[in-house]
C-alpha cells in the first residue's frame, strides 16, 4: 500500500509567521507532488504542485522536495488567519494521485 | 485547468437504496477519478473512471457497490449501492488532463443514509 504522512495537526502559528508542513511518502516512483488546501466544507484547492528537486515558489507560498529523502514540504509567508485551513499533501502512484491524512493550520490574530 | 460540475450537491437517502452521482467537465481529460471523503478524515480513491472501458477500482471497493460509468471523455457517474449509514460520507470527482498541471475537483456531494 502506497502510504503519504502527515502531521495532521493542528499546526497553530501566528499571523505573520512562517507555517511549516511537512509530508513523507513512501512510493519512490512518485513522479508530481502536489498541495492542496480545504477548507471546512468545501473540496480540495490546488496550491502548488512540484516535479523536481529543491525549491519553487508562487507567492507568499513555496513547496520543497527532496526525492531522496521522500520528503516534500510546503512554507506559507506572513501567515493569515484566511490561511486557516487542512493542508492536503498528494502524491502520484501512476496516474492515480493519492492523499496524506492532511494537517489542520490554524493562524491567530 | 478543468471545471467540474457535480451533482447533487447534497442528498439523504433511505438504506437500502440508490444515488446516483453526476461529473460533468468543461474539456475533454484524460482521466477522471472518485474519491470519498468520511468525516475528519482524508480522501480516498475508490477508482479510475475509464472511457469506454470498465472502472479500475482500488483494494476495499467492489463494482457491484460502485458502479461506474464514463461513457465519453468528459462526463462520468459513481453510483452508491444499496446503501447503508456507513456509506454516508462526502463523494468527490477528479479530473486531470494529463498534462501533471493538478488534478481539479468537484464540489462534493454531502451524502447521509439515515
Amino acid at each position: 500500500q502506497k502510504e503519504v504522512e502527515q502531521n495532521s495537526g493542528p499546526l497553530s502559528v501566528p499571523e505573520g509567521a512562517i507555517a511549516s508542513l511537512n509530508c513523507t511518502y513512501s512510493d519512490r516512483g512518485s513522479q508530481s507532488f502536489f498541495w492542496y488546501r480545504q477548507y471546512s466544507g468545501k473540496s480540495p484547492e490546488l496550491i502548488m504542485f512540484i516535479y523536481s528537486n529543491g525549491d519553487k515558489e508562487d507567492g507568499r507560498f513555496t513547496a520543497q522536495l527532496n526525492k531522496a529523502s521522500q520528503y516534500v514540504s510546503l512554507l506559507i509567508r506572513d501567515s493569515q488567519p484566511s490561511d486557516s485551513a487542512t493542508y492536503l499533501c498528494a502524491v502520484t502512484h501512476t496516474d492515480k494521485l493519492i492523499f496524506g491524512t492532511g494537517t489542520r493550520l490554524q493562524v491567530f490574530p | 485547468s478543468a471545471v467540474i460540475s457535480q451533482k447533487p450537491s447534497r442528498d439523504i437517502c433511505q438504506r437500502g437504496t440508490s444515488l446516483t452521482i453526476q461529473c460533468q467537465v468543461d474539456s475533454q481529460v484524460t482521466m477522471m477519478f472518485w474519491y470519498r471523503q468520511q468525516p475528519g478524515q482524508s480522501l480516498t480513491l475508490i477508482a479510475t473512471a475509464n472511457q469506454g472501458s470498465e472502472a479500475t477500482y482500488e483494494s476495499g471497493f467492489v463494482i457491484d457497490k460502485f458502479p461506474i460509468s464514463r461513457p465519453n471523455l468528459t462526463f462520468s457517474t459513481l453510483t452508491v449501492s444499496n446503501m447503508s449509514p456507513e456509506d454516508s460520507s462526502i463523494y468527490l470527482c477528479s479530473a486531470a488532463s494529463g498534462d501533471n498541471y493538478g488534478y481539479t475537483f468537484g464540489s462534493g456531494t454531502r451524502l447521509t443514509v439515515v
